[in-house]
């Protein structure tokens, strides 16, 4: 059963902001929303994480509207550095942190 | 501080043999991960600790995967009579406590190759 839904690939430009929107219709009353970036041949790395409303760090910023049914990942300003496969996951069944991957989202930032 | 720390980054072995997979969490962590990814593919969930005990094995993919973390540290995976689909990148991850909104953080990895 698919926890979430994102885009397969987008593609951007430097310079350009960038928003990867996340579709999570069942999400559970205690889930967080939390966003990992992973580049080839390396594990994933947080980026950010959020329950509601908006939460900003020096990375990105994430965007969550009143009835959590869907979470926007915001990557100002893009450099060729930012390509990489981004995956937006909540929490699973469980008295734990245990996070489903998807396929996640595959942006290619072109010069 | 040091990160998640997994060795060996890279391992080819053949058909049947049997591979140990070695996990060093982040010091202090007491929720440890291991996931395992092939080509093209998010991260699939194998198993979880809290502390010495499995706390959840339900990814395991049957009896030839098995794991410990002994003294709540360190943990091993263990791959017995290996075959060319075990062949993925073994992942590792440690939180602070496993609660729901820890940060889980992830090591570099171990190449599995079967041949």
């Amino acid at each position: 059963l698919a926890k979430t839904t994102q885009p397969i690939s987008m593609d951007s430009y430097e310079g350009q902001e960038v928003n990867i929107t996340c579709s999570h219709n069942n999400i559970a009353t205690n889930d967080y929303i939390t966003w990992y970036q992973q580049f080839p041949s390396q594990g994933p790395r947080f980026i950010i994480q959020g329950y509601k409303t908006k939460v900003t760090n020096e990375v990105a910023s994430l965007f969550i509207p009143a009835d959590r049914k869907s979470s926007t990942l915001s990557l100002p300003r893009v450099s060729l550095s930012d390509t990489a496969v981004y995956y937006c996951l909540v929490g699973d069944r469980g008295g734990y942190n245990k996070l489903i991957f998807g396929a996640g989202t595959r942006l290619a930032v072109h010069p | 501080g040091a990160g998640v720390s997994q060795t060996p980054s890279n391992k080819v072995t053949e058909k049947g043999k049997y591979v140990e997979l070695r996990c060093d969490p982040i010091s202090g962590h007491t929720a440890l991960y291991w996931y395992r990814q092939s080509l093209g593919q998010g991260p699939e969930f194998l198993i979880y600790f809290q502390g010495t005990g499995a706390a959840d094995d339900s990814g395991l993919p049957n009896d030839r995967f098995f794991a410990v973390r002994p003294e709540g540290s360190v943990s091993t995976l263990k791959i017995q009579r290996t075959e060319r689909g075990d062949s993925a990148v073994y992942l590792c991850a440690s939180s602070v406590t496993g609660d729901r909104g820890d940060t889980i953080y992830f090591g570099e990895g171990s190449w599995l190759t079967v041949v």
